[in-house]
């Protein structure tokens, strides 16, 4: 088993659509949480933090259940340059390094 | 721009060769992160090092990897009889001791084995 799942998708919607990502990680003993997002061949670059009382940024919103080790990413008013895939990523069990999930495409059409 | 750089952005070898990747971290961070990613799949760590001393390996680093980060500034990934499934793309991180485990990625190198 993966210690971070996430659907690779492609989510396929419209502009101006709300769409959401889910993700689960299996290291109960993590304790930081993050949405990177990583453009075709560039590198990935951190979206957001993501904190158990949740947090907002804009259109996107994160939120952590810590009890179902699940983390999920809202993103409202989709824009076409939102295409891009969303990587899940943990941290924290006694390391410094950072567990990646293997990424969700999304496809924002006109 | 004072974000992570790496050299080369691109590499193509034959099998067997060696080859050696050079990451440049933002200047003042202390921890520098080395990592591996092949098409759909997220990254995977490889090692990291506070200042120049190296202070995880992964299982993925095999005996034909090595990394070094001589005065704690650059630090060098070198792949030694390069095989074809050694094809991906090699990406550097840095962070700043007590900012959490925020990383900051470089452009990557996409080394390609023939």
């Amino acid at each position: 088993r993966k210690e971070v799942e996430q659907d690779p998708g492609p989510f396929n919607v419209p502009e101006g659509a709300t769409v959401a990502f889910n993700c689960t990680y299996s290291n109960s003993a993590s304790q930081s949480f993050f949405w990177y997002r990583q453009d075709c061949r560039k590198e990935p670059k951190l979206l957001m933090s993501v904190y158990s009382s949740g947090n907002e940024d804009g259109r996107f919103t994160a939120q952590l259940n810590r009890a179902s080790q699940y983390i999920s990413l809202l993103i409202r008013d989709s824009k076409l340059s939102d295409s891009a895939t969303y990587l899940c990523v943990v941290a924290g069990d006694s390391s410094y390094k950072l567990i990646f999930g293997s990424g969700t495409r999304l496809l924002v059409r006109p | 721009d004072t974000g992570v750089s790496q050299d080369p952005r691109h590499k193509i070898t034959k099998r067997g060769q060696n080859v050696t990747f050079r990451c440049d971290p933002i200047s003042e961070h202390n921890r520098l992160y080395w990592y591996r990613q092949t098409l759909g799949q997220g990254p995977e760590f490889l090692t990291y090092f506070q200042n120049e001393a190296q202070l995880e390996k992964s299982r993925l680093l095999s005996d034909r990897f090595s990394a070094e980060r001589p005065k704690g500034s650059f630090s060098t990934l070198e792949i030694q009889r390069t095989e074809q499934g050694d094809s991906a793309m090699y990406l550097c991180a840095s962070s700043l001791r007590g900012s959490g485990y925020e990383q900051y990625f470089g452009p990557g190198t996409r080394l390609t084995v023939t």
